[in-house]
């Protein structure tokens, strides 16, 4: 069975800052890999994602994420966090087939200092 | 386009009462989804269908929680009777048919519908 777990559940940065969160996932076959976003009073919106080719892939608002098959990870990286930035993080997960169902991580909340 | 609709965004009832939640998905997505969302947890899937048929119920508590999409379109989540633990946001997504290539797994969501069992 699939899993996926986000090992960060608080991180705080000071604007100007860097940011890494950490995504690691279960499955030995072919996955699809996502990084959903929901801002204070927001819906869950997708932020980025991966389903072949280029492991790093980009996503907006100047957020980026690499694929490392041989880690199941898919880390979600940002070089400058802005205050704007602040909102809770979901990684997902699943098998590469369009009926294949999605399995969420537990969420990273991100608190920006300004 | 018009976003996924959820309604009733809050409901409060006391536990052993019913409930009921309804979505309707973006026009034309195939695929329709009910996560449960358990505060400061990740979306757990309870049902997914994929047009009015079940692709995957594994997670859905089937002695108190039950769905249906009757015409593939909107779909009602219904909770008899609930429980405390039950209290939660009940997230609805929906995404388009085809190849995980042309976006059949990028999920658009609702705005939930959060429920306080009392």
């Amino acid at each position: 069975a699939q899993s996926v777990s986000q090992h960060n559940h608080h991180v705080i940065l000071s604007e100007a800052a860097s940011l890494e969160l950490g995504c690691n996932y279960s499955y030995g076959g072919t996955v699809n890999l996502f990084w959903y976003v929901q801002y204070p009073g927001q819906h869950l919106q997708l932020l980025l994602k991966y389903f072949s080719g280029d492991p790093l892939v980009k996503g907006i608002k100047g957020f980026e994420a690499e694929f490392i098959k041989s880690k199941f990870s898919f880390n979600l990286r940002k070089p400058s966090v802005q205050w704007s930035d602040t909102a809770e993080y979901f990684c997902a997960v699943n098998a590469a087939s369009s009926a294949s169902k999605i399995i969420f991580g537990s969420g990273t909340r991100l608190s920006i200092r300004p | 386009e018009a976003g996924v609709a959820q309604s009733p965004r809050y409901k409060i009832i006391e536990k052993r009462q019913s409930v009921a939640f309804w979505c309707n998905p973006i026009s034309g997505h195939a695929t329709l989804y009910w996560y449960q969302q358990i505060l400061g947890q990740g979306p757990k899937l309870l049902i997914q269908f994929q047009n009015n048929g079940v692709v995957d119920d594994s997670q859905l508590p089937k002695d108190r929680f039950s769905a249906e999409r009757l015409k593939g379109v909107d779909s009602t989540l219904k909770i008899q009777p609930a429980k405390l633990e039950d209290s939660a946001v009940y997230l609805c997504a929906s995404s388009p048919s085809g190849t995980a290539y042309s976006g059949a797994n990028v999920l658009t969501f609702g705005a939930g519908s959060r429920l306080t069992v009392l």
